[in-house]
């Protein structure tokens, strides 16, 4: 089965820093992976997609995520931070079994990303 | 266009209590999902449906049922809530594939 571990439940960072948050996953297939962020009593956006191609993935708001397959990482990261990226993250890895109709979303437990003034 | 469409926004149930959670989407996806969001869980699948007239269980599915009515709707049901159930819970739709979901903005039921 595939599943997604995000190896930091908070991170704190200083507006202007770099931020980094660490994704790896497990998957038997060619995984599709997405990071998604959800802002205070929101719902989740989508920041970006890995889905084989490129393996660095640009996404909204300076976000961008390497797809590391010999460490099974998809970690997130900016070059500095915002106030406006505190939020919770969600790393997701696509289980679609060969064959499948659709894919199940498999979500990480979620990083707190906070940003300090 | 609405995208995905949750109703309603905050339920209060007594335990024992019945409610269905209904949603919407105008993207013309096949796929829609049922999640629900607890602190430090992420999001666990209840429910989804590959595509209408199909339904099936995801890693949580004791205590509901989800009828896909079409292909715009999909609901979930509580036949009788228990206090376990008190959650954040979202209804998502993609078009299948390894394509993204897109996400309601969430229900937030408590059952006392």
């Amino acid at each position: 089965a595939q599943s997604v571990t995000q190896l930091d439940s908070h991170v704190s960072v200083s507006e202007g820093t770099p931020v980094l948050l660490r994704c790896n996953y497990s998957s038997s297939y060619s995984p599709s992976l997405f990071w998604y962020v959800q802002h205070p009593n929101k719902g989740l956006q989508l920041l970006l997609k890995y889905t084989s191609a490129a393996t660095l993935v640009k996404g909204i708001n300076g976000f961008e995520a390497e797809f590391k397959k010999s460490e099974t990482s998809f970690h997130l990261t900016k070059p500095s931070a915002h106030m406006s990226d505190a939020a919770e993250y969600f790393c997701v890895v696509s289980d679609l079994r060969a064959g499948g109709a659709t894919n199940k979303l498999i979500f990480g437990t979620g990083t707190l990303l906070a940003v300090q003034p | 266009n609405a995208g995905v469409t949750q109703t309603p926004k905050f339920q209060v149930l007594k335990t024992g209590q019945s409610m269905t959670l209904q949603c919407a989407q105008d993207m013309n996806h096949n796929s829609m999902y049922w999640y629900r969001q607890d602190p430090g869980m992420g999001l666990r699948l209840i429910y989804y449906s590959a595509s209408e007239g199909t339904t099936d269980k995801g890693e949580v599915p004791n205590g509901y049922n989800v009828s896909r009515l079409n292909k715009r709707e999909f609901s979930l049901r509580l036949e009788s809530a228990a206090p376990s159930q008190t959650s954040v819970y979202f209804c998502a739709s993609s078009y299948g594939g390894n394509t993204e979901a897109f996400f309601g903005q969430g229900t937030r039921l408590t059952v006392v």
